[in-house]
């Protein structure tokens, strides 16, 4: 069964600096879609940045790139130039070819002023 | 506007009584997924479905039923609520094929106490 590790319950980072959020995960299959969630207070789930498996390229979207390496099954998101807007919970989530979505525990990302 | 819609935001139950949460999708998804999500726990999948009347375990289905009798709508039960089961339920519904992006969608989340 597949699973996704977030080993950093929680992070801190000054506004203006660069954060790296941690992710691994688990699974035999080859091809599969990663995704990077953001959660505010609000509680609604939103897309940061996803990442097709058979692609080599690491994604990118604006201050947000992720760090694939697909022998080591690690997946990180690197926040740039951070800003207190980006304070939330962080999910880490692994997407199968069958369908099925999963999720890793998150973390709390705070940004200091 | 894509929408995934929780019917109940706030729910009060009593142990042992029976519980449905409904979710809609008005986008044709195939697949239909229900997580709760605790603190430090982050979001475990209870059930999932990739079609009409079927459905597949996920990771903490226990105390947990599923029914999807239409495509567009899955509904999460539970049959004797237990204090344990206070959590915040959150639906999700995405398309099976693989399309570029293959963007899933979130509702706003449902939060349950078991009183």
């Amino acid at each position: 069964a597949q699973t996704v590790t977030q080993s950093q319950p929680e992070m801190s980072v000054q506004e203006a600096e660069t954060v790296t959020l941690s992710c691994t995960y688990d699974t035999s299959e080859s091809d599969y879609y990663l995704f990077w969630y953001k959660q505010p207070p609000s509680r609604q789930m939103i897309l940061v940045i996803r990442q097709e498996a058979y692609k080599q390229q690491n994604a990118t979207e604006n201050r947000f790139s992720v760090n694939f390496q697909k022998a080591a099954k690690s997946f990180s998101l690197k926040i740039s130039d951070s800003q207190l807007g980006d304070a939330a919970m962080y999910f880490c989530a692994y997407k199968s070819q069958g369908g099925k979505l999963i999720f890793g525990q998150g973390t709390e990302l705070s940004v200091k002023p | 506007d894509v929408k995934v819609t929780q019917s109940s935001r706030y729910l009060v139950k009593r142990t042992g009584e029976k519980v449905f949460l409904e979710c809609v999708q008005d986008m044709d998804h195939e697949n239909m997924f229900w997580y709760r999500q605790d603190p430090g726990l982050g979001l475990r999948l209870i059930y999932f479905s990739y079609d009409v009347k079927m459905k597949e375990k996920g990771d903490i289905p226990e105390g947990y039923s599923v029914s999807r009798e239409k495509k567009e709508r899955f509904s999460l039960i539970l049959e004797s609520a237990s204090t344990n089961q206070t959590s915040m339920y959150l639906c999700a519904s995405s398309l099976l094929v693989r399309v570029s992006g293959n963007t899933i969608y979130f509702g706003e989340g449902s939060w349950l106490t078991v009183v």
